[in-house]
């Protein structure tokens, strides 16, 4: 079946750290993938996505590449923020259309917290 | 800048109640979503709809039932509320308008509702 794994949190990071939120996935074929932030008290917003494999998705500061051999789709950030605190969502989209399969499966999301 | 709109924003109901859930987007997108959030944050897929007339219930079982008699609303009733009915719920949508169904199309998310059955 189809699943995305993200690393649990919470992640707490000083201000200008780095920040590394991993994420793989089991998908047959080939999967779009995403990462979505949630900002305290609002919906989901897309952050960055990348539809094939090697693509490069960024946003904001924010990358993630897709790496097919190992299955991943991990999100860095050179330098963080306070305003950056929110949770981070993983998520894969099946290129089979038809029934739910077409929708997007989420992981099941990690809380970040930077302090200044 | 929200084109999706939820209402209310927070909802406190005595068990048994009935309750309607809105949603509404003006992007003329044909696909929407109704996720339930549970506390610990995890989404759950609970309706979806790919235009008028379409609804399919999602990956988690729920109780609630969906409508979408027009494009850009797609409200979501319980008919009788009770505790367990306690959560976050998030509408979104999704579709590029006069393309059909448009796969790669990210989904736009409302800002929720948060309901407590008392």
């Amino acid at each position: 079946g189809n699943s995305v794994t993200q690393m649990e949190g919470p992640v707490t990071l000083s201000e200008e750290a780095f920040l590394t939120i991993n994420c793989t996935y089991t998908a047959t074929g080939y999967p779009s993938l995403f990462w979505y932030v949630q900002y305290p008290g609002e919906g989901l917003q897309l952050l960055l996505k990348a539809t094939k494999a090697d693509d490069k998705g960024s946003n904001k500061g924010f990358e993630a590449t897709y790496r097919k051999e190992t299955t991943s789709f991990h999100l860095e950030k050179g330098s963080v923020q306070v305003s950056d605190s929110a949770v981070y969502f993983c998520a894969l989209r099946r290129r089979n259309y038809g029934g739910s399969q077409g929708n997007l499966i989420f992981g099941k999301g990690t809380k970040l917290s930077v302090k200044p | 800048e929200a084109d999706i709109y939820q209402t209310p924003r927070y909802l406190v109901i005595g068990t048994g109640k009935k309750i309607t859930l809105e949603c509404s987007q003006t992007m003329g997108h044909d696909k929407m979503y109704w996720y339930q959030q549970d506390p610990g944050m995890e989404l759950h897929l609970i309706h979806y709809s790919y235009g008028v007339n379409s609804t399919e219930k999602g990956d988690l079982s729920s109780e609630s039932t969906v409508s979408r008699i027009r494009t850009e609303h797609f409200p979501l009733t319980l008919e009788s509320a009770r505790p367990s009915h306690t959560s976050q719920y998030l509408c979104a949508s999704s579709g590029v308008p006069g393309q059909g169904r448009s796969y790669n199309s990210p989904l736009h998310f409302g800002n929720g509702t948060r309901l407590t059955v008392t």
